[in-house]
C-alpha cells in the first residue's frame, strides 16, 4: 500500500460524458501527479500540482482539467470523452516538487468509454 | 530528460540473481538514474535510483558505470513477485527542472518457478 488513494477503482461511461477522478495524496506529500496509461501509448504524464499550484504540463488534452484543493487532495476532470480515453488513470504523490523525490503511485482508475 | 534504452524482455529464474541493464548514453551530468516497476494490475512502484555510486536498498542494487552511459539493476535473488515491467528513468537534477517521469516501454521480466 503507497498510501496514496484513488476513487473510484472503475469508470464505464458512454462517449461525450464528463467524469471526474479523485486523488488523495500520502500523508505530508505536496505534490501530485497525474499518468494515463493505454495500450499503444504506455505511461504518460499528464500533469503536476505542488500545493495547489500547476508545477507542469504534459501531454494533457484541452477537454482534461485538474486541481488540487487545499487540503491537497487533486481531481482530473476529463470531458467529452471519447473511445480513445478509455485507459488507466493513476495518480503519484511526493514529498517535494519531485527534483528528487521519489513518486508513491495509486492503484489507479479504470476508464472504460463505450 | 535523455532518452534510455532497456531490452523489451528477460527471464529468470526463482532465487536466481538477476541483472537489468540500461543504457543511456546521452545522459547529463545533472541527471540522476530511477528505477520503477509495475507489477501486473498495479500502479508503478520506486525501486532506487542514484547519481554516480552504486545504490543499494532493501530491494534492490543499482550498479553505475563509471562513464554514466549505463547501469544496471540487480535483483539478488528473484522470486515470483518479482515478475513485472522494469523501468529505467533519468530526472534532471536540475533544481528547476519537472518532477515528472518519463516512461519508456521498459523491460518486463519473467520469473519462472
Amino acid at each position: 500500500d503507497s498510501g496514496v488513494t484513488q476513487t473510484p477503482k472503475h469508470l464505464i461511461t458512454a462517449t461525450g460524458q464528463r467524469v471526474t477522478l479523485r486523488c488523495s495524496p500520502r500523508s505530508g506529500d505536496l505534490s501530485v501527479y497525474w499518468y494515463q496509461q493505454s495500450l499503444d501509448q504506455g505511461l504518460q504524464f499528464l500533469i503536476q500540482y505542488y500545493n495547489g499550484e500547476e508545477r507542469a504540463k504534459g501531454n494533457i488534452l484541452e477537454r482534461f482539467s485538474a486541481q488540487q484543493f487545499p487540503d491537497l487532495h487533486s481531481e482530473l476532470n476529463l470531458s467529452s470523452l471519447e473511445l480513445g480515453d478509455s485507459a488507466l488513470y493513476f495518480c503519484a504523490s511526493s514529498v517535494g516538487r519531485g527534483t528528487y523525490n521519489e513518486q508513491f503511485f495509486g492503484p489507479g482508475t479504470r476508464l472504460t468509454v463505450l | 530528460d535523455a532518452k534510455t534504452t532497456q531490452p523489451n524482455s528477460m527471464e529468470s529464474n526463482e532465487e536466481e540473481p538477476v541483472h537489468l541493464p540500461c543504457n543511456h548514453s546521452t545522459i547529463s551530468g545533472t541527471d540522476y538514474i530511477h528505477w520503477y516497476r509495475q507489477l501486473p494490475s498495479q500502479g508503478p512502484e520506486y525501486v532506487i535510483h542514484g547519481l554516480t555510486s552504486n545504490v543499494n536498498n532493501r530491494m534492490a542494487s543499482l550498479a553505475i558505470a563509471e562513464d554514466r552511459k549505463s547501469s544496471t539493476l540487480i535483483l539478488h535473488r528473484a522470486t515470483l513477485r518479482d515478475a513485472a515491467v522494469y523501468y529505467c528513468i533519468l530526472k534532471s537534477g536540475y533544481g528547476g527542472s519537472q518532477g515528472n517521469l518519463i516512461f519508456g516501454k521498459g523491460t518486463k521480466l519473467s520469473v519462472k518457478p
